[in-house]
């Protein structure tokens, strides 16, 4: 089990706000900043958010990203077909001296 | 443009030795930290392992401890990860990516390689 918690699926109608939560401890989110990462079908791993609720050049503003004590989200509003992928947080964790990521969160765009 | 190249990927048997490639392009690499990424077959991403831009430090997972080493050669710009002992569920895809930069203000997990496979079985 992943040291981050995230729900296995989400989904969501086009033109939909869809949030996913990512849920930690003191010792990572509590303590550090969250990133989550967009993994579309068959491709690497992509930075959408950083230290909390920074985005990368290129990633559309309709996603946003938030933390509060041990927890985090990440919202996308305006739903599209092509925010269909699997999303991930992460966070450095002071008590294994590494990282931890989310089990991921598979959104589907019904 | 960024460029992270992964190589060294392939069949394996368990206990046996792989070593791992990331070549690196279109930055400044030693002044990057770097990281070590995995994703087993259907499975979610696990991180591996980072090494700051001088190599000084290194971390690992605690599932790596001991078996797995990072290391870099900056005037070839390339990552490396030797790994040791391999056993079954270490098959996964490898992925490098980029950590934050010497004295700057920036974020880890940038830029991502392709991946390699790498599959551990007898």
């Amino acid at each position: 089990q992943s040291a981050l918690t995230q729900p296995p699926s989400a989904s969501g109608t086009p033109g939909q706000r869809v949030t996913i939560s990512c849920s930690g401890s003191n010792s990572n989110i509590g303590s550090h900043y969250v990133y989550w990462h967009q993994q579309l079908p068959g491709t690497a791993p992509k930075l959408f958010i950083y230290r909390n609720n920074q985005r990368p050049s290129g990633v559309p503003d309709r996603f946003s990203g938030s933390k509060s004590g041990t927890s985090a989200s990440l919202a996308i509003s305006g739903l599209r077909s092509e925010d269909e992928a699997d999303y991930y947080c992460a966070a450095w964790d002071d008590s294994l001296s590494g990282w931890v990521f989310g089990g991921g969160t598979k959104l589907t765009v019904l | 443009q960024v460029q992270l190249v992964e190589s060294g990927g392939g069949v394996v048997q368990p206990g046996r030795s792989l070593r791992l490639s990331c070549a690196a392009s279109g930055f400044t690499f030693s002044t990057y930290g770097m990281h070590w990424v995995r994703q087993a077959p259907g499975k979610g991403l696990e991180w591996v392992a980072v090494i700051l831009y001088d190599g000084s430090n290194k971390y690992y997972a605690d599932s790596v401890k001991g078996r797995f080493t990072i290391s870099r050669d900056n005037s070839e710009n390339t990552l490396y990860l030797q790994m040791n002992s391999l056993r079954a569920e270490d098959t996964a895809v490898y992925y490098c990516a980029t950590g934050t930069i010497f004295g700057v203000v920036s974020p880890d997990f940038e830029y991502w390689g392709q991946g390699t496979l790498v599959t551990v079985s007898s």
